[in-house]
């Protein structure tokens, strides 16, 4: 079974602060992937990683960066955390290739203060 | 500009009869389906998929239908159970320029509430 886990369930932070999440998955994925969701809006993608070191920008990276030093983690950073970033935040992974599924983790709810 | 519709943004259902949950595309260079099922406080999991070279695929109680010339995609849940309560994504994907990479684009959900 595919296991993709996330460092937090639940985290609340003040505005300005510097906030990590952190995703690991254990199936040697080569793919990984950060959404939001938000109600109404559905899942919107931040960011996403081919491979160690590679990064793209989704539809929504203003105010994110990512970080991608091992194939299995996959780090999202908000540099100066604000109030409109209080969302919940989803990990993803699928491995390389052509129609491959993407498999979630549970996902961290974030309130920023 | 939305790629991916659900236009419905809930539905109610008795137990026992069917859900048709439905999903609108745009972009004809999708050329792969999926339904996500995700409840409170969960991760999305993964429920059925199809490509586009098929017009059917069928999972035990859930078949998901595909019309290109319409682009319209639908999943059947039958019958519904109170625990196919949840809110189901639709998604999409298109093969990169460059090869085998793909992202998902996703609908902004439907929650189905399947009454006992």
């Amino acid at each position: 079974d595919v296991k993709v886990t996330q460092s937090s369930r639940y985290l609340v932070k003040r505005t300005g602060e510097k906030v990590f999440l952190e995703c690991v998955q254990d199936m040697d994925h080569e793919n990984m992937f950060w959404y939001r969701q938000d109600p109404g809006l559905g899942l919107r993608l931040i960011y996403f990683s081919y491979d160690v070191k590679m990064k793209e920008k989704g539809d929504i990276p203003e105010g994110y960066s990512v970080s991608r030093e091992k194939k299995e983690r996959f780090s999202l950073i908000l540099e100066s955390a604000s109030t409109n970033q209080t969302s919940m935040y989803l990990c993803a992974s699928s491995p390389a290739g052509t129609l491959e599924t993407q498999y979630f983790g549970p996902g961290t709810r974030l309130l920023v203060l | 500009d939305q790629q991916v519709k659900q236009n419905s943004p809930s539905l109610s259902v008795q137990e026992g009869r069917i859900s048709i949950l439905n999903c609108d595309y745009t972009n004809s260079m999708f050329d792969y389906f999926l339904w996500y099922k995700k409840y409170p406080a969960e991760g999305p999991t993964f429920l059925i998929s199809i490509s586009s070279i098929k017009d059917k695929n069928e999972d035990g109680r859930f078949t998901v239908f595909l019309n290109k010339s319409a682009k319209h995609l639908s999943l059947h849940i039958v019958p519904s159970q109170p625990g196919d309560s949840a809110v189901y994504f639709c998604a999409a994907s298109a093969e990169n320029s460059g090869g085998s990479n793909y992202k998902l684009t996703f609908g902004k959900g439907t929650l189905l509430t399947v009454n006992p």
